[in-house]
């Protein structure tokens, strides 16, 4: 089965500096990757998801990249804020399929 | 927009007690999935339903079942509990062949063993 790792688990940047957390997976036949961000005892919300067939998609100050033939993909947060500061955690999944997460990385965004 | 809908938010249960977690996705959303957190871990898969069956199944205990309704919300049931089945229980639906095809997750369940 799908086997999802995630680095950094913990990162610290200060305000306004950039934010990159990569993560791989090991079945080929993936074809779609959310990331979810998740505040301490609520729910992981959607932030951003690519598809198999897109390299790259980027929305305000977040941005995801897709390596197929390398097998990862990596979340980039731009001028972050204090408000950033969560646990995001990728997802790796056929369509329809459950989502196998990575372990979660936490970030802390230093003002 | 509606989101999805869990109850209860929080459940204290003895050991070898049962508990029953209900969740109502999105409306014209037909598949749930159940996963359970442990404190400072990732969600992990436990079941998953489309149009009222069994889709998927991981990591689920044989002590709990689930079912989807015909109105299309789902119960997980959970009997024998033990200390180790405290966690976030999270349920999420999605509409499948739809635009998106992700999962959007509830408030979740807070299941506390004493």
């Amino acid at each position: 089965g799908e086997n999802v790792e995630q680095h950094p688990s913990t990162l610290s940047v200060q305000e306004g500096d950039s934010a990159v957390i990569k993560c791989t997976y090991s079945d080929s036949a993936s074809n779609y990757f959310p990331w979810y961000k998740q505040e301490l005892g609520k729910r992981p919300q959607l932030i951003i998801d690519i598809r198999s067939n897109v390299g790259e998609k980027k929305d305000q100050r977040i941005a995801v990249t897709l390596n197929k033939t390398a097998k990862h993909f990596s979340l980039h947060i731009t001028e972050t804020q204090p408000e950033d500061s969560a646990v995001y955690f990728c997802a790796a999944t056929l369509y329809g399929q459950n989502f196998v997460f990575g372990p979660g990385t936490r970030l802390s965004v230093l003002p | 927009a509606a989101g999805v809908i869990q109850s209860p938010r929080h459940l204290i249960k003895e050991k070898r007690e049962t508990a029953t977690l209900k969740c109502y996705p999105i409306p014209r959303h037909d598949t749930v999935y159940w996963y359970q957190q442990g404190p400072g871990q990732d969600p992990q898969f436990l079941i998953s339903f489309y149009e009222k069956m069994q889709s998927d199944k991981g990591s689920i205990p044989d002590r709990f079942s689930a079912q989807q309704f015909s109105d299309y919300h789902s119960e997980l049931n959970m009997s024998s509990l033990e200390l180790g089945d405290s966690a976030l229980y999270f349920c999420a639906s999605s509409l499948s062949g739809g635009i998106t095809d992700t999962q959007y997750f509830g408030p979740g369940t807070r299941l506390t063993v004493l």
